[in-house]
């Protein structure tokens, strides 16, 4: 079964530092995603993407996040000076219409 | 906007009984589908099962059926024969035309023994 996939599954950055996390969608998927989860808290959304440009945005993507897709199968996050409060579960997933996958997702320390 | 609410943060059953997870929500759209994730300690997303809101019957997979009611706002997980490999975080979530998945906040099921 086709599986989206997602690198590293653990970062430990430095307070302020840059990071990127990485995605690689289901190939005949449309629809990208970005969801977090902070420790003991319900999965929130981020941001989606389609069409090679953001659909969505919620209130926690602001200048700090970005994300991209720079060839045809990556699909990344980048978070900026990162902050403790930057700690948590980070997932992707792909969606062709209303079909969901998520990666096993990315999980960030930030110290 | 959409909410979505569980409004059972704990819930345990019995080895080969069965459970009802409640989840309600609140929308003004007429089309939207609806999800149960489960997630156990690894934190994986396991996608357990999906409505249809235009759909009437209720979906089953396998061990796993919904109650639907729509004009509730109200869609239940019930869990036949529970496994002790049923203990998990479940959570109920939401989905219509802005496509991104809004989640509730989760019920931890224990599985006793």
């Amino acid at each position: 079964e086709p599986e989206v996939t997602q690198t590293p599954s653990h970062q430990v950055t430095q307070m302020g530092q840059e990071v990127i996390l990485r995605c690689v969608p289901i190939s005949n998927h449309l629809y990208f995603y970005w969801y977090r989860q902070i420790l003991g808290q319900k999965v929130e959304f981020l941001v989606s993407f389609y069409n090679n440009e953001i659909s969505e945005k919620s209130e926690i993507f602001d200048d700090q996040f970005s994300v991209e897709r720079p060839d045809g199968s990556n699909f990344t996050l980048k978070i900026r000076s990162t902050k403790l409060e930057d700690s948590a579960m980070y997932f992707c997933a792909s969606s062709l219409v209303y079909g969901y996958t998520f990666g096993s997702g990315t999980r960030l320390t930030v110290v | 906007a959409q909410t979505v609410t569980q409004s059972q943060p704990e819930m345990s059953v019995q080895e080969a009984e069965t459970v009802t997870l409640s989840c309600t929500y609140d929308t003004s759209e007429s089309d939207y589908y609806l999800f149960w994730y489960k997630q156990p300690p690894s934190r994986q997303m396991i996608l357990v099962i999906r409505q249809e809101a235009y759909k009437q019957q209720n979906a089953t997979e396998n061990r796993f059926s919904v109650n639907f009611q729509k004009a509730a706002k109200s869609f239940s997980l019930k869990i036949s024969d529970s496994q002790l490999g049923d203990a998990a975080m479940y959570f109920c979530a939401y989905s219509g035309s802005a496509r991104q998945l809004t989640f509730g906040s989760g019920t931890q099921l224990t599985v006793l023994p």
